[in-house]
This record gives C-alpha cells, sequence and structure tokens, in this order.
C-alpha cells in the first residue's frame, strides 16, 4: 500500500512569508503528527493531530499550526517565516497514535530566504 | 529539558564486522524507545523497538539493549553492511504521550567495503 505523501517536496520562501504544508497518511491511519529536523537541534515533535484534534504540542511558537481533516490528511502552517525555520519538516501516520505503527514521509525541505 | 542523546556522532565500520551504536537518555518516566534508520533524502525508517520491561531485544541482524540502571540503550548490527549506511537515532516515549517522540542527535554509520 502506499506511504505516506508529503507535498511538496522542496519549497523556498522568503522571511516573512508563510508557507503551508500538506501531508496524507498511510490509508486507515488516523493518527499524524508533524517533525521538524535540523542540523543544529536535530528531530523535534511539533504537534500530532487525532480525529481532527491536537493531542499533544511540542515547543515551538504559535507561527507553528495545524490541522486536520476528516479524511486525515493533515496540514502545517508556519507564518512569518525566519531563517531559522530552514528545515526538513517530516509528517509521520500511524494507526491510532501508537508509536509502534508509526511511519514517516520523506519530508518536505524548506529553504528560508 | 531532557533529552535523548547520543556519544558517537560518526561510527566507521568494516563490511561484515559488528556495529554498536549507544544512546543515553535522561527521562526516566520512559518506558518505550525505539531505534530508527534514516538514509539520505529518506524520512526515518522503523529498526526495532523495546519497552522498559525488557532489557534485551532481538531483530534481523539487529539487537537493543536497554540499561535502565545507568539510563542507557544501545544497537548492536551483526555482520553490518554497505545498505547499513545512514544515520541511525534513537528515540524514546513514555505512556500517554502517543506519538510525541523525543529523538537523540543521530549517529552516521558508515560502512567501508
Amino acid at each position: 500500500k502506499a506511504g505516506v505523501t508529503q507535498t511538496p517536496r522542496y519549497l523556498i520562501k522568503t522571511r516573512g512569508q508563510q508557507v503551508t504544508l500538506s501531508c496524507s497518511p498511510i490509508s486507515g491511519h488516523r493518527s499524524v503528527s508533524w517533525y521538524q529536523q535540523t542540523p543544529g537541534q536535530g528531530l523535534q515533535f511539533l504537534f500530532e493531530y487525532f480525529s481532527e484534534t491536537q493531542r499533544n504540542k511540542g515547543n515551538f511558537p504559535g507561527r507553528f499550526s495545524g490541522r486536520q481533516f476528516s479524511n486525515s490528511r493533515s496540514e502545517m502552517n508556519v507564518s512569518t517565516l525566519e531563517l531559522g525555520d530552514s528545515a526538513l519538516y517530516l509528517c509521520a501516520s500511524s494507526l491510532q497514535g501508537d508509536p509502534e505503527t508509526q511511519y514517516f514521509g520523506p519530508g518536505t525541505r524548506l529553504l528560508v530566504l | 529539558g531532557e533529552s535523548v542523546g547520543l556519544h558517537l556522532p560518526t561510527l566507521s565500520v568494516q563490511e561484515g564486522d559488528n556495529s554498536i551504536i549507544n544512546c543515553a537518555y535522561s527521562n526516566s518516566a520512559s518506558d518505550y524507545f525505539i531505534w530508527y534508520k534514516q538514509e539520505s533524502g529518506k524520512g526515518p525508517q522503523f529498526i526495532i523497538d523495546i519497552r522498559s520491561n525488557m532489557d534485551k531485544r532481538q531483530g534481523q541482524r539487529v539487537t537493543v539493549l536497554l540499561n535502565k540502571t545507568v539510563k542507557h540503550l544501545s544497537l548492536q548490527i551483526a555482520a553490518t553492511q554497505p545498505g547499513d549506511s545512514a544515520v541511525y537515532f534513537c528515540a524514546e516515549t513514555y505512556n500517554n504521550a502517543g506519538n510525541m517522540l523525543t529523538f537523540g542527535g543521530g549517529t552516521r554509520l558508515m560502512v567501508k567495503p
């Protein structure tokens, strides 16, 4: 079956702009989590959505937000982009929020100029 | 805050040798640990997991050891192959945290032919 898909795969934005990233989970998976990966900070948890509700949230400013739709697809939004937001944004889906069934997508690489 | 860390950023081994990748964690409440492999251009891939009520778990060519006394876990790869070259991450979570994983900094494994 198809894995987790993320669009777009690459994105270039300028400071102050906003960006929306999309994640389509594996069919049947109801939980979607987002992570930010940078060389300096490594992999950091952003938030998790389950049944259209945010269930957990990491330590990121309010500029980072997300949502989940009824078909479990998820989007994350970053407003007022900063240079430090340049990163690989990873989405992962699981059946019901259980990490042992979690699969990661290939990520969206965001470059902020 | 508490986080999971790694001792060695880069590990170089000869093809056919065994590899050992180490990880230290500081959250005594953590009760579930996962090792991930991340190849270039891809998201992390689940390798093996272990719960805190176990000391050792074996998979195909991989073994994870957990020492709760010193809050340390390790990943052993037997007969390392060129295809094992990647960055390896340990991650931890605890009951009720769902997919809110805390990742270590990562170790790059390089396999020399």
